[in-house]
């Protein structure tokens, strides 16, 4: 069973809908949850992280954690062509937890179009 | 302006060499990773340092060494037994103590094979 799934898209929407990106996670006692945006041949950069059950909302980015669903997305309202990227999710399992290490999802493309 | 550097940005391999990528940070962060990245797959950890004179393996090790003499630089060498090395190598580093503080990327060195 993959650690963390997300659908690799790629996810078309309208500039200015609201793109929502989902990923599920097998280990259910991970600690801390990271949503990682990738331009093309570029480097993964952190958008946000959440740790508890909930919404936690950052400009027009907003992360849902859900760990009884296992289950964790990012929303982006208002999209902008520049959001277009690979979206990568990343999850710190409970045993890696020592070590600090991050498992990554594939990725989901999202493509917002004018 | 801190951060972390890696180089070259992109290096070229012949069949039998050895070769090593670099990466420096400044940010003061005890941890540090390498990931490598194929075509539309997520981050697979090669190796990982939490500290000075101390690394593990991570799940892809094999073919490749680090070594972690100073606090600020942990290369990364690609030996000739590891057969397909051509990808795309992140080096990430974090604050070691405390699971909620994410991981932060260099801009990566692209490595293919002449």
């Amino acid at each position: 069973q993959k650690e963390v799934e997300q659908n690799s898209g790629p996810l078309s929407v309208p500039e200015g809908a609201i793109a929502s990106l989902n990923c599920t996670y097998s280990d259910r006692g991970s600690q801390s949850f990271f949503w990682y945006r990738q331009y093309s041949g570029k480097s993964p950069e952190l958008i946000m992280s959440i740790y508890s059950n909930g919404d936690k909302e950052d400009g027009r980015f907003t992360a849902q954690l859900n760990k009884a669903s296992q289950y964790v997305s990012l929303l982006i309202r208002d999209s902008q062509p520049s959001d277009s990227a690979t979206y990568l999710c990343a999850v710190n399992p409970s045993v890696r937890a020592g070590s600090y290490q991050l498992t990554f999802g594939k990725g989901t493309k999202l493509s917002v179009i004018p | 302006d801190g951060g972390i550097t890696q180089s070259p940005k992109y290096l070229f391999r012949k069949e039998g060499q050895n070769v090593t990528l670099s990466c420096e940070q400044n940010l003061n962060h005890d941890a540090m990773y390498w990931y490598r990245q194929d075509p539309g797959q997520g981050l697979r950890l090669i190796y990982y340092s939490q500290i000075v004179n101390d690394f593990q393996k991570g799940d892809i090790a094999e073919g490749y060494s680090v070594s972690r003499e100073k606090k600020e630089s942990f290369p990364l060498t690609v030996t000739s037994a590891q057969k397909n090395p051509t990808a795309f190598y992140l080096c990430a580093s974090k604050v070691r103590d405390g699971v909620n503080q994410p991981q932060h990327f260099g801009d990566g060195t692209r490595l293919s094979i002449l």
